[in-house]
């Protein structure tokens, strides 16, 4: 069961602008930070935002995110067919001592 | 260009012992920490566990300790997951991934490797 919660579906067409949100349950999110993270069949998951809201270098800017004490969201403006797939969210957990992640939002360009 | 290089397929029975490793290049092999991540068919991403390749310390998440160990061989720049009796249940794709800010919080994971599908079938 994942610790991070996350809608298992997302859907836009062409242009639109979607949210994904990341989030703990009945509890705050809490301090650390949220990165994010796409995969597709067929290639290797790729990192989209660390430190809840940096971009690393490749990565369209129509990726952004952002973080308050309640949830992560995880916004893509200018959607496109390629922006298919599977997007997770990923922390630190304080408590377990370990990584965790979100249970993943599948997104679909329609 | 930092590459993280995997073996692709491996297929055991269960109970048999099973060790996958993953080669890092184009970095100072000890300065990241390195991770495993994996994903059964179908489900989402699980934390193995990571480790320090510089002392080789490893911190292992709550599901994965006492079942798998996680070593580093910084003669090679090569890390290795493995199992001394597979389950069924461990049929998944692993993945390395090095970890840039190691334990704790400002650490994320970049880049990751192609991954490993592992098959445990009688």
């Amino acid at each position: 069961q994942s610790v991070l919660t996350q809608s298992p579906s997302a859907s836009g067409t062409p242009g639109q602008r979607v949210t994904i949100s990341c989030s703990r349950g009945n509890s705050d999110i809490g301090s650390n930070t949220i990165n994010w993270y796409r995969l597709v069949p067929g290639a290797a998951p790729k990192l989209l935002i660390y430190n809840n809201d940096q971009r690393p270098s490749g990565v369209p800017d129509r990726f952004s995110g952002s973080k308050s004490t309640a949830s992560a969201s995880l916004a893509i403006s200018g959607l496109q067919s390629d922006d298919e797939g599977d997007y997770y969210c990923e922390a630190w957990d304080d408590s377990l001592n370990s990584v965790i992640f979100g249970g993943g939002t599948k997104l679909t360009v329609v | 260009e930092v590459h993280l290089v995997q073996s692709e397929v491996e297929v055991k029975k269960p109970g048999e012992s099973l060790k996958i490793s993953c080669k890092a290049s184009g970095y100072s092999f000890t300065t990241f920490w390195i991770g495993w991540v994996r994903q059964i068919p179908g489900k989402g991403l699980e934390s193995v566990g990571i480790v320090d390749p510089g002392d080789s310390y490893t911190t292992y998440s709550p599901s994965f300790r006492g079942r798998v160990t996680i070593s580093v061989d910084k003669s090679i720049n090569t890390t290795s997951l493995q199992w001394s009796s597979l389950r069924t249940s461990d049929t998944a794709t692993y993945y390395c991934v090095r970890r840039p800010g190691g334990v704790g919080t400002y650490a994320w994971f970049d880049p990751w490797g192609q991954g490993t599908l592992v098959i445990v079938s009688s």
